[in-house]
């Protein structure tokens, strides 16, 4: 069935370091993915999505890449704020409102 | 602001005993609510879809008769754990949309964390 793995947190960065959460997929047909994230004491909210292999989402600063040929969806962000700390959440859905989930990670960013 | 309301945030019971958990849309109208379970380092695993006016779909492995799902507005669900054990013990979680279509963004609740002793 449809999975995602996504890299095991909690991932702690300087202020303006390179952000990197690692995302893989398995799934049959053409899902589209997703990044979500959470802030502290706040509900789940999109971040960004790709519909189809090479699209690229974006989205305050993050992106990242549908790859199908690596069955990959990594976040990626130049230079992270504190305001970044929160939890990401990598999914797919086969073109449903079911979403599949990763397990999420934690980052966590200091001045 | 929040668009979908889901109360209570956390609930600690008895073992035995059964907890609502309610879901609200604040400026829409939802035919459709998602209820998610994730136990901790855990995925969000999809539980059941409820359908305004009709039964709700659970996923394989849900049991329809402990997790009781009601959907009897176009603002508010309410998912019931029945009879709960600690094993019931997790985060769950409301997901909703306004309208149709892949370009309607799903909103979540903040969750509700509750702990059977």
């Amino acid at each position: 069935g449809n999975s995602v793995t996504q890299m095991e947190g909690p991932v702690t960065l300087s202020e303006e370091a390179f952000l990197t959460i690692n995302c893989t997929y398995t799934a049959t047909g053409y899902p589209s993915l997703f990044w979500y994230v959470q802030y502290p004491g706040e509900g789940l909210q999109l971040l960004l999505k790709a519909t189809k292999a090479d699209d690229k989402g974006s989205n305050k600063g993050f992106e990242a890449t549908y790859r199908k040929e690596t069955t990959s969806f990594h976040l990626e962000k130049g230079s992270v704020q504190v305001s970044d700390s929160a939890v990401y959440f990598c999914a797919l859905s086969d073109n449903t409102d079911k979403l599949i989930f990763g397990t999420g990670t934690r980052l966590q960013v200091f001045p | 602001g929040a668009v979908v309301s889901q109360h209570p945030s956390w609930v600690i019971c008895k073992s035995g005993t059964s907890v609502k958990i309610e879901c609200r849309s604040l400026d829409f109208q939802a035919t459709t609510m998602f209820w998610y379970r994730q136990f901790p380092k855990q995925s969000l695993m999809l539980m059941a879809t409820s359908n305004e006016g009709s039964k709700a779909t659970y996923e394989q492995g849900v049991e329809k008769d402990k997790f009781l799902i009601n959907h009897a507005s176009l603002t508010l669900s309410t998912l019931t754990v029945t009879s709960a054990h600690p094993e019931d013990s997790s985060f769950y979680i409301c997901s909703t949309k306004p309208g149709q279509g892949e370009y309607s963004p799903l909103h979540f609740g903040n969750g509700t964390r509750l702990t059977v002793t």
